[in-house]
């Protein structure tokens, strides 16, 4: 089985530029969840996506940040601009959604921002 | 709110030490448990859970009991191996609404031979 895969690993970009990460689910995952994992620190939830609709984007800063995930499949964040502070590594994880409370999330291997 | 406190790290230790990771946690509701893993590059997975008060979750010789009296699910290993060395990162899920994972700050294991 394949797991859920991340496009690109590594981006270096400068402030007030955009960018965009992929995250392709594992097959079959209703649930796709993007987490920010700042160095030093545990992953921190952005945005939790239930099929194609939005169950939970509170920590998102909507002023810059952006996420969908089209026909309940891939999904896509981008950061526009970006600031200093957004350096970290961003994952994606997926679920099945069938039992939210107790199941698995598995995870991508995150893309590495750094913004200079 | 929820929050996850493990101890901090870095911890060494030499090849068949036993291993104690403490983790505590906070929560509004009743909590499942994780431990989650991630080696040197690579992304994180599962490495144990439990759902309810004294259940225990065991994975590759790992061992953590889900103590609802003292808020608890300390991370345990007889004999650590060079390949267990990793980040360990404890971490809760409530299923309040969203069934976000809130995660402690993680413990680096560097295990020597």
């Amino acid at each position: 089985e394949a797991g859920v895969a991340q496009s690109p690993r590594y981006k270096i970009i400068e402030k007030r530029q955009s960018v965009a990460f992929w995250c392709n689910p594992i097959s079959g995952h209703a649930t796709l969840y993007w987490y920010q994992q700042i160095l030093g620190q545990g992953p921190k939830l952005l945005i939790q996506f239930q099929n194609n609709g939005v169950v939970d984007d509170s920590q998102l800063p909507k002023d810059r940040f952006s996420a969908e995930r089209l026909k309940g499949v891939d999904s896509t964040l981008k950061i526009q601009p970006a600031k200093l502070e957004d350096s970290a590594v961003y994952l994606c994880a997926s679920s099945l959604g069938s039992e939210p409370k107790a199941e698995t999330q598995y995870f991508g291997p995150g893309t590495r921002l750094l913004v200079l | 709110g929820n929050s996850v406190t493990q101890m901090e790290g870095p911890v060494t230790l030499s090849e068949e030490a036993f291993l104690t990771i403490n983790c505590t946690y906070t929560a509004t509701g009743y909590p499942s448990l994780f431990w989650y893993v991630q080696y040197p590059g690579e992304g994180l997975q599962l490495l144990l859970k439990a759902t309810k008060a004294d259940d225990k979750g065991s994975n590759k010789g790992f061992e953590a009991t889900y103590r609802k009296e003292t808020t608890s699910f300390h991370l345990e290993k007889g004999s650590v191996q060079v390949s267990d060395s990793a980040v360990y990162f404890c971490a809760l899920t409530t299923g309040a609404g969203s069934y976000q994972l809130t995660f402690g700050k993680g413990t680096k294991l560097s295990v020597i031979p």
